[in-house]
């Protein structure tokens, strides 16, 4: 139990597009989720908190209007990286928790490695 | 939630336990110690998680100082399987849910 998936698993996009990464919960529901980076050989880290019906909330220094995330739904998050640049090429891990579980970890998506040419 | 430092990397052989160490001397009452792991271009996996207890489960135990500053993870036979980036994080249960991560540990099993 408590898988969560990524879609797609990897994507190359031009410089200028954006590009949708969808982050799902498959067999539990989860109000929180949360969305991460991670460049080479560098930690994660933490981009911004998806709250199920209501507004993101960002890490100082993440830009809201080009990462926008969406939580429609209790088993999907979205994010947008709008106008990608070559420097958004990274690995981005989402992940969620279990809202009916009094649970302490949080369950990882496998990552998207984004690539902006 | 309170920093934690760990050594940047660490070897073991394939079969031996591996000790990976963590300081958290700032950590508050109320924070958990929790360790994941990162294989290569993987999602972190989670491991154990502890408050004042030493715990144990299939994967893995975890060694907590009585005065809670500092820690150990303890995989008892490690594998090549087990080579990753092991994080080591602490932070108050339920409150925001988020992890922040440090840089961790890289360790490599060798055959």
């Amino acid at each position: 139990g408590a898988v969560v998936s990524q879609h797609p698993s990897w994507v190359i996009c031009k410089s200028g597009t954006s590009v949708k990464i969808e982050c799902r919960s498959l067999d539990f529901q989860a109000t929180t989720m949360f969305w991460y980076r991670q460049f080479p050989k560098q930690s994660l880290m933490l981009m911004a908190t998806s709250n199920e019906g209501s507004k993101a909330t960002y890490e100082q220094g993440v830009e809201k209007d080009k990462f926008l995330i969406n939580h429609a739904s209790l088993t999907l998050s979205t994010l947008t990286v709008t106008s990608a640049h070559p420097e958004d090429s990274s690995f981005y891990i989402c992940s969620a928790r279990d809202r009916t579980v009094l649970s302490y970890e949080q369950y990882f998506g496998p990552g998207t490695r984004l690539t902006v040419t | 939630d309170a920093k934690t430092t760990q050594p940047p990397s660490m070897d073991c052989a394939e079969g031996r336990a591996a000790n990976l160490p963590c300081n958290h001397s700032t950590i508050s009452g109320n924070e958990y110690v929790y360790w994941y792991r990162q294989i290569h271009s993987q999602g972190p996996q989670y491991i154990i998680h502890g408050l004042k207890n030493n715990e144990t489960n299939e994967m893995a135990s975890l060694i907590i100082t009585e005065d809670r500053k500092s820690s150990t993870l303890i995989l008892p036979h490690a594998t090549l399987r087990d080579t990753a980036v092991y994080y080591c994080i602490v932070r108050v249960a339920n409150t925001g849910n988020q992890f922040y991560f440090g840089t961790g540990t890289s360790l490599t099993v060798i055959p």
